[in-house]
């Protein structure tokens, strides 16, 4: 199992462009979520989906956008990137059940100038 | 509301000497409580987690922690550090009612020679 992958690893956007962070997982995880990091603050949620089709909005969802059309994939999408969205960005995913562990992927970093 | 909350940002600890990170929550439900590991520029892996049972849990790498209901702590300790215990240590919990997962913000631990 390769896990939790995430592409791009870094990532230097100019104000007001748009990009795509991909995520997928390969363990048949139905729940997936995106975390951003910033120093000082932990992880914050930004969008979490329980399966093909759902999507609901964490704790910081403005100025992303979230779709889960496969199981697999979770991307993030920045619409028009912000200063403020510089970050890490972390995917995650585990199986149902609040007992579940959550399992990471590597993280991508992201410098919008 | 849920929250977490870690007291130390920053534990320099000497190599071969004990630690004790700590970790308070506030929660009007029951929840599920772990630690997170990140070491430099990796995602988070999972330390331990308290589901239910024995108060006491055991975790990877010689890390265990106690769950204390009543003072609503879950304080990570490590009888002896290694250098290769360097990283950054998320507290989290889940509510039994809900999927998301709440973190602190997180202590970092600097082990020296």
């Amino acid at each position: 199992n390769a896990g939790v992958t995430q592409t791009p690893k870094f990532q230097v956007l100019k104000t007001g462009q748009s990009m795509t962070l991909q995520c997928a997982q390969d363990m048949n995880h139905e729940y997936m979520s995106w975390y951003r990091q910033d120093p000082g603050m932990g992880l914050r949620l930004i969008h979490y989906s329980v399966g093909a089709g759902i999507t609901d909005q964490g704790e910081v969802p403005n100025g992303y956008n979230v779709s889960r059309s496969t199981t697999e994939d979770f991307p993030l999408r920045l619409l028009s990137a912000a200063p403020s969205q510089t970050s890490v960005y972390f995917c995650a995913s585990r199986f149902q059940g609040p007992q579940e562990t959550q399992y990471f992927g590597p993280g991508t970093r992201l410098l919008v100038l | 509301a849920q929250s977490v909350t870690q007291l130390d940002s920053q534990v320099p600890v000497f190599e071969e000497a004990p630690v004790e990170l700590r970790c308070n929550y506030s929660s009007s439900v029951s929840v599920y409580l772990f630690w997170y590991v990140q070491y430099p520029n990796q995602g988070l892996q999972l330390l331990l987690k308290y589901l239910s049972g024995s108060t006491l849990v055991k975790g990877i790498n010689g890390f265990e922690a106690e769950f204390n209901k009543s003072q609503t702590s879950f304080h990570l300790r490590k009888p002896s550090v290694h250098i290769s215990d360097t990283a950054e240590y998320f507290c989290a919990v889940r509510p039994h009612n809900t999927d998301k997962l709440i973190f602190g913000t997180g202590t970092r631990l600097q082990v020296f020679p």
